[in-house]
């Protein structure tokens, strides 16, 4: 069976601080890898997807970056962490039929 | 590019009371349809899926819901809730032709009244 995980489960960072989120998958190869963003109280925000190594899409201009250095593994960073950066971060995979699976999440407040 | 709409934002219903939670998409090809639910401080969990075939589909938890291709809706429907139902509930799209995204729509918060 496939299992997803995500890293820190919680991370509190000053503003302008670096950002690391890594997001591994097992039972699976070739997956679509996708972070989304959950702000308070709103929905989620696609923020970058990846249907295989070195391959990132971006959805929306911001602050962060995505990288993809092995078929089972997404990271989300940042050179400069903003307050507005604070949110729910979601790692999901999918494979054929864009069913999307999620990890457990990260909380990261930017102080 | 596909989108999703979820009218309602907040949703209250009374413990037993049937519910409706209303999703309409956007796309100019066919779509595989999803249901998830989030509980509080929790990640997401997949209610229902829509791939083809029948257009009711049943998912876990007592919850159904209807694809209608021409009204391009997929509305959830719970005839009667619990207590435990309380949670987010997002509809999301994948598009057939190229499944390399999947778009969400902005959720439905359902509170179950005591």
């Amino acid at each position: 069976s496939q299992t997803i995980h995500q890293w820190p489960a919680t991370l509190v960072q000053p503003v302008g601080s670096p950002l690391s989120l890594e997001c591994t998958v097992e039972g699976t190869s070739n997956p679509n890898l996708y972070w989304y963003r959950q702000a308070a109280g709103r929905g989620l925000q696609l923020l970058f997807y990846s249907v295989g190594i070195g391959q990132i899409s971006s959805e929306v201009p911001q602050n962060l970056s995505a990288s993809r250095p092995q078929d089972r593994q997404f990271i989300l960073s940042s050179k400069k962490l903003l307050l507005s950066d604070s949110g729910f971060y979601l790692c999901a995979w999918s494979f054929l039929r864009g069913e999307a699976n999620f990890g457990p999440g990260t909380r990261l407040l930017v102080l | 590019a596909q989108s999703v709409t979820q009218l309602d934002s907040q949703v209250p219903v009374f413990e037993e009371a049937p519910v409706e939670l209303r999703c309409n998409y956007s796309s100019s090809v066919s779509v595989y349809l999803f249901w998830y639910v989030q509980y509080p401080n929790q990640g997401l969990q997949l209610l229902l899926k829509y791939l083809s075939g029948s257009t009711l589909v049943k998912g876990i938890n007592g919850f159904e819901a209807e694809f209608n291709k021409s009204q391009t809706s997929f509305h959830l429907r719970k005839p009667s809730v619990h207590i435990s139902d309380t949670a987010e509930y997002f509809c999301a799209v994948s598009e057939k032709t190229s499944y390399d995204k999947v778009i969400f729509g902005p959720g439905t918060s359902l509170s179950v009244i005591p």
